[in-house]
């Protein structure tokens, strides 16, 4: 079966503690993405990634770090920074990048739902 | 960032046709993707449209209108299933960087 797979789905997390979101993905894609979600919201772009070794900045990628040392991982470091971290967090990944014929459809996975207490 | 603009909720009928508008900043648009996402999942692709006009997959169409920057989604013999928030998201091009843009997304209620 062939997917996007996040976990863990529900964490808690002490304020001040770095924690890291896992996501992987066994499509073959280039392209993965970080997106948080809140209430009320769109989807914000935290992070992507084209290919291996290399990410780039979204709208809110402060207090965030990622790394991409493989192609079919894409892990997400919520660290102390980040302000205001609890929320829904959601991996997606796509064949390409950019690529008008829509082969830059996004794929998402489960989500993890991380709380600050 | 780019607006996206959605009706924020949405009630139907079930057995019912709803259409849901989703408006967008014309300048650099390169592609319009809907979703689907139940209340704590994820989103599920629905449709995708680069091109004018109507997009026909199953009980859901999409259309678009590039020129007055508009897009809907038609969902057609509505189910109690369909109850969720629908997501337009617009792909921007330009200098190099990828942009996709969520709109705020629709909540759709389907009643019986």
């Amino acid at each position: 079966d062939g997917g996007i797979t996040q976990s863990p789905k529900y964490l808690f997390r002490k304020e001040g503690q770095n924690v890291t979101l896992s996501c992987e993905q066994n499509l073959n894609h280039d392209a993965m993405y970080w997106y948080r979600q809140d209430p009320g919201q769109g989807l914000r772009l935290i992070y992507y990634s084209q290919i291996v070794n290399d990410f780039q900045k979204g709208d809110i990628a402060e207090g965030y770090s990622v790394s991409r040392e493989k192609k079919e991982s894409f892990p997400l470091t919520v660290t102390s920074a980040q302000k205001n971290p609890t929320a829904f967090y959601l991996c997606a990944s796509s064949l390409e990048l950019d690529d008008g014929g829509g082969a830059d459809t996004q794929y998402f996975g489960p989500g993890t739902r991380l709380t600050v207490l | 960032g780019q607006n996206i603009d959605q009706p924020t909720e949405m009630t139907a009928t079930e057995g019912a046709i709803v259409q849901i508008n989703c408006t967008y900043q014309t300048s650099g648009f390169n592609g319009l993707f809907w979703y689907q996402q139940h209340a704590g999942e994820a989103p599920t692709f629905l449709s995708y449209n680069v091109l004018d006009g109507l997009e026909e997959k199953g009980r859901f169409s999409s259309f678009l209108s590039r020129s007055k920057g508009y897009s809907y989604l038609l969902l057609k013999e509505l189910q109690m299933k369909d109850s969720a928030s629908y997501l337009c998201a617009v792909r921007y091009s330009g200098a190099g960087s990828y942009q996709l843009t969520f709109g705020k997304g629709t909540k759709l209620s389907v009643i019986p």
